[in-house]
């Protein structure tokens, strides 16, 4: 079955430690997206990558550091300068411009 | 700064009454806008739109947009428990001093169907 696999569903973290959110798809798309998801906020874009060896930072990139080696593959270093690390989030991936996201079901980070 | 504003934030209806949520936008350079269902994880793909005036529908629900008054709205008739989810809208636009494009998404509004 073709799909975007987040991993782990839940990551609990002390303050102070880097944490690596895991992102691969299986679809063959160029593009991947990083999302945060806060109660009330919506989705805010935190990197994404059109191709690979390439990326852009989003709306919140501060504090984040992604890395796009494989085109399978992105995932997300939330480092120990994100000052409010915990949150929802969510990869994505699409074949290219002006087509519809495909989501993972994310991984719901705690950070104490 | 580009946006999107979805209204209601949060809506309660019963089983059977119609609704209509709505979504304004302010972004450079509009290539689309889409309507996502978020259930409990990841949210499900709705509708894209592209083309102003065209309605695009999908059994109960409907979509439609208006590129020169920058909306669109996302209707549901004869609602069920099941269509209670928080409605995602996002837009795909250039974002200013980005390299391609991007999804913007909205804040959601948060649906809640009684029996």
């Amino acid at each position: 079955d073709g799909g975007i696999t987040q991993s782990p569903k839940y990551l609990f973290r002390k303050e102070g430690q880097n944490v690596t959110l895991s992102c691969e798809q299986n679809l063959n798309h160029d593009a991947m997206y990083w999302y945060r998801q806060d109660p009330g906020q919506g989705l805010r874009l935190i990197y994404y990558s059109q191709i690979v060896n390439d990326f852009q930072k989003g709306d919140i990139a501060e504090g984040y550091s992604v890395s796009r080696e494989k085109k399978e593959s992105f995932p997300l270093t939330v480092t120990s300068a994100q000052k409010n690390p915990t949150a929802f989030y969510l990869c994505a991936s699409s074949i290219g411009r002006n087509s519809p996201l495909h989501f993972g079901n994310g991984t719901r980070l705690t950070v104490t | 700064e580009d946006k999107v504003v979805q209204s209601p934030l949060s809506l309660v209806v019963h089983e059977g009454d119609t609704v209509t949520l709505n979504c304004s936008y302010e972004v450079t350079n509009f290539r689309s806008l889409l309507w996502y269902k978020q259930e409990k994880k990841a949210p499900t793909f709705l509708f894209m739109l592209t083309s102003s005036g065209i309605e695009k529908k999908s059994g109960r629900l409907s979509s439609i947009l208006d590129k020169k008054e920058l909306f669109s709205i996302l209707n549901i008739t004869a609602t069920q428990t099941g269509d209670s989810a928080v409605y995602l809208c996002a837009v795909e636009a250039y974002p200013k001093g980005q390299a391609g494009t991007a999804l913007i998404f909205g804040k959601g509004t948060t649906l809640s169907v009684s029996s």
